[in-house]
């Protein structure tokens, strides 16, 4: 299957600091990326679908000003928490799709906001 | 919006047993059906996917049928290993077009643990 790389693969940070999350398609090109969120023991919530060269499609209930998301590239989306407190703490993970559906998966960055 | 269901939440098996996962869907519309496999601390892995031409899609030890007219579709693992431990997510999309466009709906997970 293709490949999606993310970075960093952990960070921990003070409360009210900023932090970049990037989300690379290592051997195709993803015209569109999805970042999703997953607290402990549950499912993956989807945040924003990000394409390329345009707006991120938030869904409802996430804060566009707060989580910055940006797809300057065909390979390459990244996610900014800004001002972070201890709740964004979590798992945070992207995809890329490939073709028309699928979805392949980033191994995912956990952040732990003190 | 969709919502997809699955069941049962926690699976245990002995090694070289079956294992099957249920999902149900809401929407119609929603025409491709992956499945991932989690392990701890990492991304989910797409497993198998089908789409809704497709009635049964195997791959080796892994299997997924679908049931349009019930909305629902399941996963079946035979001659399962340790190895197969994982948390396993169902999810539902749809090519909607626009800002929908290959959007998934995922299921709750189901815990799988395989014992030797």
């Amino acid at each position: 299957g293709a490949v999606v790389s993310q970075h960093p693969s952990r960070v921990i940070c003070k409360s009210g600091t900023s932090v970049k999350i990037e989300c690379r398609s290592l051997d195709f090109q993803a015209t569109t990326m999805f970042w999703y969120r997953q607290f402990p023991k549950q499912s993956l919530m989807l945040m924003a679908t990000s394409n390329e060269g345009s707006k991120a499609t938030y869904e409802q209930g996430v804060e566009k000003d707060k989580f910055l998301i940006n797809h300057a590239s065909l390979t390459l989306s990244t996610l900014t928490v800004t001002s972070a407190h201890p709740e964004d703490s979590s798992f945070y993970i992207c995809s890329a799709r490939q073709g028309k559906e699928t979805q392949y998966f980033g191994p995912g960055t956990r952040l732990l906001v003190l | 919006g969709e919502n997809v269901e699955q069941h049962p939440s926690t699976l245990s098996v002995q090694e070289g047993d079956s294992a099957v996962i249920k999902c149900t869907y809401s929407d119609s519309a929603s025409n491709y059906f992956p499945w991932y496999k989690q392990e701890l601390g990492k991304g989910p892995q797409l497993i198998i996917d089908i789409r809704s031409n497709v009635g049964e899609k195997k791959d080796q030890r892994i299997a997924v049928t679908l049931n349009k007219t019930a909305k629902h579709f399941s996963l079946h693992i035979t001659e399962t290993q340790p190895e197969d431990s994982a948390v396993y997510f169902c999810a539902a999309g749809f090519n909607a077009g626009g800002t929908s466009y290959g959007k998934l709906t995922f299921g709750q997970g189901t815990i799988l643990t395989v014992h030797p």
